[in-house]
């Protein structure tokens, strides 16, 4: 069965860098997204994507996020200027239409020190 | 601002029983989703619901969705180890596409 890919599994990083997060979604979908999950806790939407632009994001998603599409594959978040509360496992999500089941990918645990 | 309560938060149960996790939201739905994510480890979707009455079923486990009361249902039938995981359901909004807010999420610990 296809299925969403992300890189790296685990990314440590100092607080006030910068990092990206990678993510190749299902080859035929059309809609991306990007959601975190802080240890123990729920799931919360960051982002959508469609047709190259962002579709929809929540309050988490501030100017020192964005999310790119930089060729048919690939689907990219970054932060610019990490903080510790940005420590969370972070997955990418795709799917084809709007009314059907996002599939997930086996996430990114960021873990800013 | 849409809230979506699940219970129980945590649920022990012996294999072979039945049970029933409750999701409630608090505005106007298109869609339900029910997740199930195992440790350390990422969503695995069980069940995308669309209308009201709306009723799936896979093994064990049979979801259902009242929009008039805003409340879904996931009923365990004769538990086994293997279901012990984090089941989650999420809820969109009428209009929007996939901006999905999850529950709090219900651990089920299934004991020999």
């Amino acid at each position: 069965e296809p299925e969403v890919t992300q890189t790296p599994s685990h990314q440590v990083t100092q607080m006030g860098q910068e990092v990206i997060l990678r993510c190749v979604p299902i080859s035929n979908h059309l809609y991306f997204y990007w959601y975190r999950q802080i240890l123990g806790q729920k799931v919360e939407f960051l982002v959508s994507f469609y047709n190259n632009e962002i579709s929809e994001k929540s309050e988490i998603f501030d100017d020192q996020f964005s999310v790119e599409r930089p060729d048919g594959s690939n689907f990219t978040l970054k932060i610019r200027s990490t903080k510790l509360e940005d420590s969370a496992m972070y997955f990418c999500a795709s799917n084809l239409r709007t009314n059907e089941k996002l599939f997930f990918g086996s996430g990114t645990q960021l873990s800013v020190l | 601002e849409l809230k979506v309560e699940q219970n129980p938060l945590f649920l022990s149960m012996q294999e072979g029983k039945n049970y029933t996790i409750y999701c409630n939201y608090s505005t106007t739905s298109d869609r339900l989703y029910w997740y199930r994510q195992d440790p350390g480890k990422s969503l695995e979707s069980l069940f995308v619901l669309l209308s009201n009455g709306a009723v799936k079923q896979e093994g064990r486990l049979m979801a259902s969705l009242d929009t008039k009361a805003r409340l879904s249902t996931l009923h365990i039938t004769a538990a086994v180890h293997d279901l012990s995981a984090t089941y989650f359901c999420a809820v969109a909004l009428t209009g929007t596409a996939s901006k999905l807010t999850f529950g709090t999420g219900t651990r089920l610990q299934v004991t020999l």
